[in-house]
């Protein structure tokens, strides 16, 4: 079963302009990730913010992280067409690290 | 390339077949995963690799489904008696041991029963 939720399900937004999206999530954490896919192909790892951790930059990613309220957003900045693609947040827990990804948000970034 | 490689990248098949996946692992991974992703909807997890030996299993993984990892290298994912629900991108990722590190995902299997 997915984790959480993620919103907006659906972002569309002008080249040039930031995109936020954001993530709930249930239980407790050892970290939450981002990922990024591209129509039809698999995933590729974006960042990862620790739980101990509250804010976390990467290039023209930025993630917070509230524990306390249980989510999480991302934030791309200057977004170019290239970003056009499907965001998951995903929280790792228990002795495997396996990953619990929520439901996503489909990017359109219009050139 | 030294990422995780899986194979075949596409695979159609009348309901009741068997199909067969594998997922390369990257080499020094002794974690390798499996997770099912279907149309518009996040991946879910399915099983777990540690080296050779069979951790977790998810209750998605019915006994039409079985995996292995032999040698703690590459791993296989048989789907018997194929059904249409079974359609999905079988996705596999791998990573190192510990609970702060991220997985790295091949390109994964896209699934068609008809």
């Amino acid at each position: 079963s997915q984790q959480g939720e993620e919103d907006p399900q659906a972002l569309s937004i002008q080249e040039g302009e930031n995109a936020t999206m954001n993530c709930s999530y249930k239980t407790s954490i050892n970290n939450l990730q981002w990922y990024r896919q591209n129509s039809g192909r698999g995933l590729v790892h974006l960042i990862l913010i620790r739980s101990n951790e509250r804010e976390k930059h990467s290039g023209r990613l930025r993630v917070t992280l509230d524990t306390s309220k249980k989510s999480s957003s991302l934030l791309i900045t200057a977004s170019r067409a290239a970003d056009t693609a499907s965001y998951f947040c995903a929280t790792t827990g228990g002795a495997g690290n396996m990953l619990t990804f929520g439901g996503g948000t489909r990017l359109m970034v219009k050139p | 390339d030294t990422g995780v490689s899986q194979d075949p990248r596409h695979k159609i098949t009348k309901r009741g077949q068997n199909v067969t996946f594998r997922c390369d692992p990257i080499s020094e991974h002794n974690r390798l995963y499996w997770y099912r992703q279907t149309l518009g909807q996040g991946p879910e997890f399915l099983t777990y690799f540690q080296n050779e030996a069979q951790l977790e299993k998810s209750r998605l993984l019915s006994d039409r489904f079985s995996a292995e990892r032999p040698k703690g290298s590459f791993s296989t994912l048989e789907i018997q008696r194929t059904e249409q629900g079974d359609s999905a991108m079988y996705l596999c990722a791998s990573s190192p041991q510990g609970v702060r590190t991220e997985a790295f995902f091949g390109q994964g299997t896209r699934l068609t029963v008809v």
